[in-house]
């Protein structure tokens, strides 16, 4: 299992453009997850999805757009890149056992800079 | 609003040393606690998951306790290596979602 996948792994964008950060996971995960991590910070949630369909706002939504078409991916759209949006982006997946044993696994990241 | 901290930032300590790190959270009704690590440049890995229900989890050279009722967690590391050298990060989940909301995370070096 390759796990988690993200990519690409760093981009320059510049400030008005678009880009799609991808994410795939191979692990028959239903939920996942985008966070974002600026320096010194710990990660906030962007969006989420619960399954193919369903997607829901996290703490820190603007500026971004989600879709769930299948189980395995979980793209992140940015439509106009502004300066703030410089952060490193991490997917990650779970089981949604409701149980309290869901443990999320994360991809390596995609670094991304807005000039 | 749940709030997650961890202090000190950063801690060194010389090889061997064993030693505790701390999380802190505001809202007792949480689903579990999560301890992960994070090396530069990298994704996070989990090392330890508490279920609401349980005090604690070990893991090796590694021991994590959960006191909701004090809104506190820690992580305690034994005998400490040059390779634990990394950010540990503790994160409070809450509801069937499974959102998780993490602190800043504590930046570890181990001296040879």
């Amino acid at each position: 299992n390759a796990g988690v996948t993200q990519t690409p792994k760093f981009r320059i964008l510049k400030i008005g453009q678009s880009m799609t950060l991808q994410c795939t996971q191979d692990m028959n995960h239903n939920y996942m997850y985008w966070y974002r991590q600026d320096p010194g910070m710990g990660l906030k949630l962007i969006y989420y999805s619960v399954g193919a369909g369903i997607t829901d706002k996290g703490e820190v939504p603007n500026g971004y757009n989600v879709s769930r078409s299948t189980t395995e991916d979980f793209p992140l759209r940015l439509e106009l890149a502004a300066p703030s949006q410089t952060s490193v982006y991490f997917c990650a997946s779970s089981f949604g056992t409701l149980t309290g044993w869901e443990t999320q696994y994360f991809g390596p990241g995609t670094r991304l800079l807005v000039l | 609003k749940q709030e997650v901290t961890q202090i000190p930032a950063a801690l060194s300590v010389p090889e061997g040393e064993n030693l505790v790190l701390n999380c802190s959270f505001t809202d007792s009704a949480i689903y579990n606690l999560q301890w992960f690590r994070q090396d530069p440049g990298k994704g996070l890995t989990s090392l330890l998951l508490i279920q609401s229900s349980q005090r604690e989890q070990t893991s090796g050279r590694l021991n994590a306790s959960l006191d909701k009722s004090s809104g506190r967690s820690t992580l305690y590391i034994a005998a400490s290596q040059p390779g634990d050298s990394a950010t540990y990060l503790c994160a409070v989940g809450a509801g069937a979602n499974s959102k998780l909301t993490f602190g800043k995370g504590i930046t570890l070096s181990v001296r040879p």
